[in-house]
């Protein structure tokens, strides 16, 4: 299994500008998540999906949009960036324990910068 | 009042000393709680899960304590390797998002 896998690694943008982020899974995870970390800070959720179908808010999803027409993938696009967009983007996927907890796995990242 | 709260350290500790950290959490209704490390520039990798009648994991140890909203981890007999950045994680009441606390960074010298 590949995991979480994450395209591109590195992107400098400019101010207005948009694009997509990648995010893929092979586990068969039903929930997806998308994160942002700023330095020094924790992981704050945009967005997550409990399924195909099936987006939801986090805590910061202005300027970010979601859909999840698979299972498998799970892209975030930025429409207009900002500055205070440039930030270092985890995407997840969680499956739930036996009896117990969530347990999530992260993407390598992918560390946007917005000038 | 943050949801997770934890001390952002750093804590500089030599090899072989047992260190502690404790994370506050302000939900009641919060259900699962996990250790977390982060390496630099790296994603989060679970650490330990929390129990309510508390965990130990070779060296590491976690505790839940429901009445004072607080969760700790043990790290005993330090090595350099175990230097990284610990997250505090909570799941809210309906068990499909996490709330990261910022961070605690160790650092373990020689």
């Amino acid at each position: 299994n590949a995991g979480v896998t994450q395209t591109p690694k590195f992107r400098i943008l400019k101010i207005g500008q948009s694009m997509t982020l990648q995010c893929a899974q092979d586990m068969n995870h039903n929930y997806m998540y998308w994160y942002r970390q700023d330095p020094g800070m924790g992981l704050k959720l945009i967005y997550y999906s409990v399924g195909a179908g099936i987006t939801d808010k986090g805590e910061v999803p202005n300027g970010y949009n979601v859909s999840r027409s698979t299972t498998e993938d799970f892209p975030l696009r930025l429409e207009l960036a900002a500055p205070s967009q440039t930030s270092v983007y985890f995407c997840a996927s969680s499956r739930k324990l036996a009896g117990g907890p969530y347990e999530q796995y992260f993407g390598p990242g992918t560390r946007l910068t917005v000038t | 009042r943050k949801e997770v709260e934890q001390d952002p350290g750093p804590f500089n500790v030599p090899e072989g000393a047992t260190v502690a950290f404790n994370c506050t959490y302000s939900n009641s209704a919060s259900q699962s709680f996990f250790w977390y490390r982060q390496d630099c520039r790296k994603e989060p990798k679970l650490l330990m899960s929390v129990y309510s009648s508390g965990n130990e994991d070779g060296r590491f140890t976690a505790q839940l304590n429901r009445a004072s909203q607080y969760i700790s981890l043990l790290i005993r007999d330090s090595k350099l390797s175990d230097s990284a950045t610990y997250l505090c994680v909570v799941i809210e009441e309906y068990g499909n998002k996490l709330v990261f606390g910022a961070g605690t960074i160790l650092r373990v010298k020689s």
